[in-house]
């Protein structure tokens, strides 16, 4: 079974934070994702990486930044975490041949 | 945005009963995938389909990829309470992303 883990289930900081969120897969999938999910707004690509180091920006990559140093490995930074950023943040990987998503169980993040 | 409509947007129904729901798009998709969401939950792959025509059954659950590949279905056979969550349709087109609806909140009363 595929299986994507992201470091923490709930998360507060307040704004002017730097805040990191780590996901893991262990599928030795090629591609990762990073979703933000919003009420009324649906699932919002926010960056992906198809290999190590390699990264492209989503719909909504603004405030921002990823990271892939290993290839199981995929996290998103904020840099100066905002109010408007308060979201469930979700991973996701797939591999290169296959375009179907495994996804994460979220990150609901808030910003104070 | 979003290129997907998924329909109806929510569905209270009685357990037991059986429920449909669909995708479609005015764009070709490649590979169409429904996802089962429960509360403060990532999305769970229920079914996957490749092939235009194909139909797939995953337990009490059947999805097809439409002919036209602008649409994809999913039904559900003798609803139960855990069924209830948010079902999302997925399609590929090209590149690496995929395009998702907006979702269909089931309910189910018992």
């Amino acid at each position: 079974d595929v299986k994507v883990t992201q470091s923490s289930r709930y998360l507060v900081k307040r704004t002017g934070e730097k805040v990191f969120l780590e996901c893991v897969q262990d599928m030795d999938h090629e591609n990762m994702f990073w979703y933000r999910q919003d009420p009324g707004l649906g699932l919002r690509l926010i960056y992906f990486s198809y290999d190590v180091k390699m990264k492209e920006k989503g719909d909504i990559p603004e405030g921002y930044s990823v990271s892939r140093e290993k290839k199981e490995r995929f996290s998103l930074i904020l840099e100066s975490a905002s109010t408007n950023q308060t979201s469930m943040y979700l991973c996701a990987s797939s591999l290169a041949s296959l375009y179907t998503q495994y996804f994460g169980p979220g990150t609901r993040l808030t910003v104070l | 945005g979003q290129q997907l409509n998924q329909s109806p947007q929510s569905m209270f129904i009685q357990e037991g009963e059986d429920v449909s729901m669909n995708c479609t798009s005015s764009s070709i998709f490649n590979t169409w995938l429904w996802y089962k969401q429960e509360p403060g939950e990532g999305p769970v792959l229920l079914i996957a389909l490749y092939k235009a025509g194909e139909l797939t059954s995953n337990g009490r659950l059947t999805a097809q990829f439409g002919i036209t590949r602008k649409d994809s279905f999913l039904n559900i056979s003798a609803s139960i309470p855990s069924d209830v969550g948010i079902y999302f349709c997925a399609g590929h087109r090209y590149g690496n992303k995929l395009v998702f609806g907006a979702g269909t909140i089931l309910r189910v009363k018992s």
